[in-house]
C-alpha cells in the first residue's frame, strides 16, 4: 500500500522555466511533509518541508504547496537551473511516528 | 552527511553468500534506518532502530536482519544474498522522526549480487 505517491517518474524542463513536482498521499494522519533531493552516487539531502498547519512554505527558489483536502503537495522550483537536475523524493510523517514514508521519486532534468 | 559513514561503499558478491553492511554515526541520534533504493520503487524501508537493541521491520524486511549494539553503529546483514537484493543501500539517522526533525543520509552502499 503506497501511502505516498509520485506518479511522474521523470520531468524535463527548460532552464529558467518553472519546475513543478507533484506528490499525493493517502494517510490523513500525516501532518508533516518533506522533500529530499538526490544526486547520483550521493545520499538524499533535505530540501524543504511543510507542516499541515500551513499551505505554503518558501525557501529561495523553492516553494512547497500543500492542499490537505486533495491530499496533494507540490514542489515549485523557479527559476530552474541545471544544478537542479536530480531525483526528488517526497516524504511524509506524523507526530509520534517512528519513520518517514517516501514516494517513488521523480527524476528532474533541466535542459540548457 | 559527514556524521554518517557507510561501509563498504561498493561490494560485489555471489548468490548465497552472507553480506554485512555497516552504518556508523557520530550524531548521537537515537533513530537509525536502512533503506534500499531501486528504480521505480524509490526509497523503501528495510529495518529501523529506535534505540540500542531496539529494532523493527520496515516494508521490505524479508531476507534482511539488523543489529544495534551501540548507539553509533547499525548493521544490516543479508544472511544469504540473492540477485533481487542487488541495490543501493542507504543508512539514515535522526534524533526525532516526526515533525521538523529531518533524516540525514549516508552516501550509500552499492551491492551487486551475481
Amino acid at each position: 500500500d503506497q501511502q505516498v505517491k509520485q506518479n511522474s517518474p521523470s520531468l524535463s524542463v527548460q532552464e529558467g522555466r518553472i519546475s513543478i513536482l507533484n506528490c499525493d498521499y493517502t494517510n490523513s494522519m500525516f501532518d508533516y511533509f518533506l522533500w529530499y533531493k538526490k544526486y547520483p552516487a550521493e545520499g538524499p539531502t533535505f530540501l524543504i518541508s511543510i507542516s499541515s498547519i500551513k499551505d505554503k512554505n518558501e525557501d529561495g527558489r523553492f516553494t512547497v504547496f500543500l492542499n490537505k483536502s486533495a491530499k496533494h503537495l507540490s514542489l515549485h522550483i523557479v527559476p530552474s537551473q541545471p544544478g537542479d537536475s536530480a531525483v526528488y523524493f517526497c516524504a511524509a510523517t506524523f507526530q509520534g511516528a517512528q519513520k518517514l514514508v517516501f514516494g517513488q521519486g521523480t527524476r528532474l532534468t533541466i535542459n540548457p | 552527511d559527514a556524521g554518517i559513514t557507510q561501509s563498504p561503499r561498493h561490494k560485489v558478491t555471489e548468490t548465497g553468500t552472507p553480506v554485512t553492511l555497516r552504518c556508523h554515526q557520530t550524531e548521537n541520534h537515537r533513530y537509525m534506518y536502512w533503506y534500499r533504493q531501486d528504480p521505480g520503487h524509490g526509497l523503501r524501508l528495510i529495518h529501523y532502530s529506535y534505540g540500542v537493541k531496539d529494532t523493527d521491520k520496515g516494508e521490505v524486511s524479508d531476507g534482511y536482519s539488523v543489529s544495534r549494539s551501540k548507539t553509533e553503529d547499525f548493521l544490516l546483514t543479508l544472511e544469504s544474498a540473492t540477485s533481487s537484493q542487488t541495490s543501493v543501500y542507504f543508512c539514515a539517522t535522526t534524533g526525532n522522526p516526526s515533525g521538523a526533525n529531518v533524516l540525514t543520509f549516508g552516501a550509500g552502499s552499492r551491492l551487486t549480487v551475481l
